[in-house]
């Protein structure tokens, strides 16, 4: 396994512009999770994909984040309109290996954020 | 789903073995009990996950007594480079929504 990839590892932005986030999860993992993690915290689960099907989005923190899988292989998570407050690490993690179980996840390095 | 609740802090010393508990009184039927690790600036990475009794694999040990209102994960003579924070997640286990708490951060000194 090459494990879960991340880009961009860091990202500045200023209040007000859009972000874009871009995951690649283990390339035999059906599976792919979205988290946020603010310091101090655990990570906040967001949203979940079973290959390019989005099977759970009502953990999103509002209509500014959206994430798509459109192939069923990578993932992009955008968030619009960024606020101070959406300053974060991201996480993504994959899972679904055939003989692993899905509880079992993958995490990759993270995209940290900062909005100024 | 199940409320965890975990000590904030915990420090150990290298050699030592560190016991971690968990209580989770709210645990349903057909949840399991699932133990992260997660370093600084690093995603969580799986440890054990069990759902009664004693589980073993080469990293830790996870103990659940008959009631399952608790676990306890159990590191063997630790290390500094086993200073992490301990999340302690209970679902199903084909649950996608895994929902971590604060954790437990663990300290290893010399």
């Amino acid at each position: 396994d090459t494990g879960v990839s991340q880009n961009p590892r860091h990202k500045i932005t200023k209040r007000g512009q859009n972000v874009t986030f871009r995951c690649d999860p283990i390339s035999e993992h059906n599976r792919l999770y979205w988290y946020r993690q603010t310091l101090g915290q655990g990570p906040e689960f967001l949203t979940y994909f079973q290959n390019e099907a989005q099977l759970e989005k009502s953990r999103l923190l509002s209509d500014r984040f959206s994430a798509e899988r459109p192939k069923g292989s990578f993932s992009t998570l955008e968030i619009q309109r960024t606020e101070q407050g959406d300053s974060a690490m991201y996480l993504c993690a994959s899972s679904g290996r055939w003989d692993r179980p899905s509880y079992e996840q993958y995490f990759g390095p993270g995209t940290r954020l900062t909005v100024t | 789903l199940a409320k965890t609740t975990q000590p904030i802090s915990m420090d150990s010393y290298e050699g030592q073995e560190v016991n971690i508990t968990c209580s989770h009184n709210n645990i349903a039927t057909n949840d399991y009990i699932t133990w992260y690790q997660q370093f600084p600036s690093q995603g969580p990475r799986f440890i054990i996950q069990g759902y009664k009794t004693k589980v073993t694999n080469e990293v830790a040990s996870l103990f659940i007594p008959a009631d399952r209102k608790s676990s306890t994960l159990s590191l063997p003579r630790v290390s500094l480079s086993d200073t992490a924070v301990y999340y302690c997640l209970v679902a199903l286990p084909n649950n996608n929504d895994m929902r971590f708490g604060a954790g437990t951060r663990l300290t290893v000194k010399p």
